[in-house]
């Protein structure tokens, strides 16, 4: 089986970062998303990580680490529309089946 | 791109009655689709793997006799909700991820999904 671990919730400042964590322990590992959900959305594609290392795409950033089964996603200047639930999903070599996370809620305040 | 539609965006329903949703790869191929349901305030439950031109293959504690799927073709799958109940009600999700000659990784790109109130 998998479990996955993130924080329930964080609050931040706008213009700030904020670090939302992500460990995991799988047999079969495949690589590891995050997704950005708003309140009655579904889920949007953020970042893939299947090797060691950051992975930067504009505000937002992603690190892994696979023998530690550590992930965080990182988030620069922060804006009032990233108040969302970031969810951590790891995929296993079983089917290509991602196990979600459940979800930190993050919320921007000005 | 890889856009993902589902219809409908949102269904009301009387107890007993059977509800369809479709989910469909707009813009590529998808040889795997996935259908989650998530309650308010959770994370996202698999309840079933969607393979084209193959049984679907359900996680445990899901009963394939009420959740009806049907991969019908590289761009169609279908969940159909037999004999719905209020404890049914929630938000369904499909995903799609892409077949190997579209140069296929594992992601995962879901539907808007469909809110689902059994009344």
């Amino acid at each position: 089986g998998q479990n996955i671990d993130q924080p329930t919730e964080m609050t931040a400042t706008e213009g700030a970062i904020v670090q939302i964590n992500c460990t995991y322990q799988t047999s079969g590992f495949n690589g590891l998303f995050w997704y950005q959900q708003h309140a009655g959305e579904a889920p949007t594609f953020l970042s893939y990580n299947v090797l060691d290392g950051l992975e930067e795409k504009g505000r937002f950033s992603s690190f892994l680490s696979r023998s530690k089964g550590y992930s965080y996603l990182l988030l620069k200047e922060l804006q009032m529309k990233d108040s969302a639930s970031y969810l951590c999903a790891v995929s296993s070599t079983n089917a290509g089946k991602s196990t979600f996370g459940d979800g930190t809620t993050l919320t921007v305040k000005p | 791109g890889a856009v993902v539609s589902q219809h409908p965006s949102r269904v009301i329903c009387k107890s007993g009655t059977s509800v369809k949703i479709e989910c469909r790869s707009l813009d590529f191929q998808a040889t795997t689709m996935f259908w989650y349901r998530q309650f308010p305030k959770q994370s996202l439950m698999l309840m079933a793997t969607s393979n084209e031109g193959s049984k679907a293959t359900y996680e445990q504690g899901v009963e394939k006799d009420k959740f009806l799927i049907n991969h019908a073709s590289l761009t169609l799958s279908t969940l159909t909700v037999t004999s719905a109940h209020p404890e049914d009600s929630s938000f369904y999700i499909c995903s799609a991820r892409k077949h190997p000659r579209e140069g296929a990784t594992d992601t995962q790109y879901f539907g808007p999904g469909t809110r689902l109130t059994v009344l």
